[in-house]
């Protein structure tokens, strides 16, 4: 099946600091990746979806200046989050779908769990 | 507005068949995914249905009613490793997942 990577899976940071995620497809090329944060025991909460080359589209409510997203490529997307606060503490996880007549599911990265002190 | 519902929890013994619902309220709708997550672990595709009626796979069945705006995941032979989170997302027209909050399952020896 298809594989999504994360990178890092754990990280700690002092607010202030700025944070980047990465999500790789491995064997597959996406076409669209989409940043979702877990709060425990809560369902995915879409932040924003991205297509390779143009700039993501953020949900309502999230900040696109603090969550910078880029898909540079059809096999990698990042998300920073800059200037971090305590709460901003959370699970990020990213999916990747191929789309087209790849098929609509999208496919999970292990998530990172970001603890900012 | 949009919306998902599935129960919050749910308990079953190991060996046994148990079954999650779920009902979906969307603007346009084009399928309906199920994902399974367990504790601290990034969701894993299960199934999708695009059409009415049952789809079997091995242990894990899923159903889908287009006009009800219903679905279930449809669990056999439970073994403990089964214990997670079952996350029904249902696809609205602009093919932006809905989620739900997700059914935690409890399997029990």
């Amino acid at each position: 099946g298809a594989v999504v990577s994360q990178h890092p899976s754990r990280v700690i940071c002092k607010s202030g600091t700025s944070v980047k995620i990465e999500c790789r497809s491995l064997d597959f090329q996406a076409t669209t990746m989409f940043w979702y944060r877990q709060f425990p025991k809560k369902s995915l909460m879409l932040m924003a979806t991205s297509n390779e080359g143009s700039k993501a589209t953020y949900e309502q409510g999230v900040e696109k200046d603090k969550f910078l997203i880029n898909h540079a490529s059809l096999t990698l997307s990042t998300l920073t989050v800059t200037s971090a606060h305590p709460e901003d503490s959370s699970f990020y996880i990213c999916s990747a779908r191929e789309g087209g007549a790849g098929g609509r599911e999208q496919y999970f990265g292990p998530g990172t769990r970001l603890t900012v002190t | 507005g949009q919306n998902i519902d599935q129960p919050t929890e749910m308990t079953a013994t190991e060996g046994a068949i148990v079954q999650i619902n779920c009902t979906y309220q969307t603007s346009g709708f084009n399928g309906l995914f199920w994902y399974q997550q367990h504790a601290g672990e990034a969701p894993t595709f299960l199934s999708y249905n695009v059409l009415d009626g049952l789809e079997e796979k091995g242990r894990f069945s899923s159903f889908l009613s287009r006009s009800k705006g219903y679905s279930y995941l449809l669990l056999k032979e439970l073994q403990m490793k089964d214990s997670a989170s079952y996350l029904c997302a249902a696809e609205d027209s602009n093919y932006q997942l809905i989620w739900g909050a997700g059914t935690k399952l409890i399997i029990k020896p």
